[in-house]
């Protein structure tokens, strides 16, 4: 079954605490994005990968980081937490140029406390 | 830069009431278009989508878009809605450069009372 997977979907932390969600796609995808979903500001997009090695910043970068190692596999990195980062991620994943659908991830529910 | 407006926040309808969520958008070039749909606690759903072609199309569960050129608007529509669509709807716009980049509007929360 074609599918974006992320780990973990909950998550309570504490500030400063270093964390990793992982996501992956098993549908050969060359583009992967992150997006955090806050209310009222519908989702916005952190970091973007066009293939392997090769990452983008998108509209809200700041205090994350994001590697792309490996064409499945595309985490999110959070050196030192803050309460602000509390939010609810997803991971999505595209086909390609010329394939605009984005395929998402069930999402992580992430608290910084 | 790219935005994307979605003008009701919260709609709350009856069942069998008819439905029309709006989105606009700016950007002057060529367009993708989409509507996602966000069941409670559930991952995002493509509803439907518009690269080229007829400007009216149908998505999943019965919704349909119309894309106006003119308007720079992507407004979704459905005759008759059910309780079951009860969800949180996103419209997004991809600049169809390179790149990834889906700008999302901020939503519009529909409930459907029975």
């Amino acid at each position: 079954e074609a599918q974006v997977t992320q780990n973990p979907r909950y998550l309570i932390t504490v500030t400063g605490k270093k964390l990793t969600v992982t996501c992956s796609q098993n549908m050969n995808h060359e583009y992967m994005s992150w997006y955090r979903q806050d209310p009222g500001l519908g989702l916005r997009q952190i970091y973007y990968s066009m293939n392997v090695e090769v990452t983008d910043k998108g509209d809200v970068p700041e205090g994350y980081k994001v590697s792309r190692k490996e064409k499945r596999n595309f985490p999110l990195i959070l050196e030192s937490p803050s309460p602000n980062q509390t939010s609810l991620y997803f991971c999505a994943s595209q086909g390609g140029r010329a394939s605009y659908e984005q395929y998402f991830g069930p999402g992580t529910r992430l608290t910084v406390t | 830069a790219q935005s994307v407006s979605q003008h009701n926040h919260h709609v709350i309808l009856s069942e069998a009431a008819s439905l029309e969520l709006g989105c606009n958008y700016s950007y002057g070039g060529t367009v993708n278009l989409f509507w996602y749909v966000q069941y409670p606690g559930q991952h995002l759903q493509l509803l439907l989508k518009y690269f080229s072609g007829d400007p009216l199309v149908k998505g999943i569960k019965g919704f349909e878009a119309e894309f106006i050129k003119s308007k720079f608007s992507f407004n979704l529509r459905k005759p008759s809605v059910q309780w079951s669509d009860t969800a949180e709807y996103f419209c997004a716009v991809n600049a169809g450069q390179a790149g990834t980049a889906l700008i999302f509007g901020k939503g519009t929360t529909l409930s459907v009372s029975s």
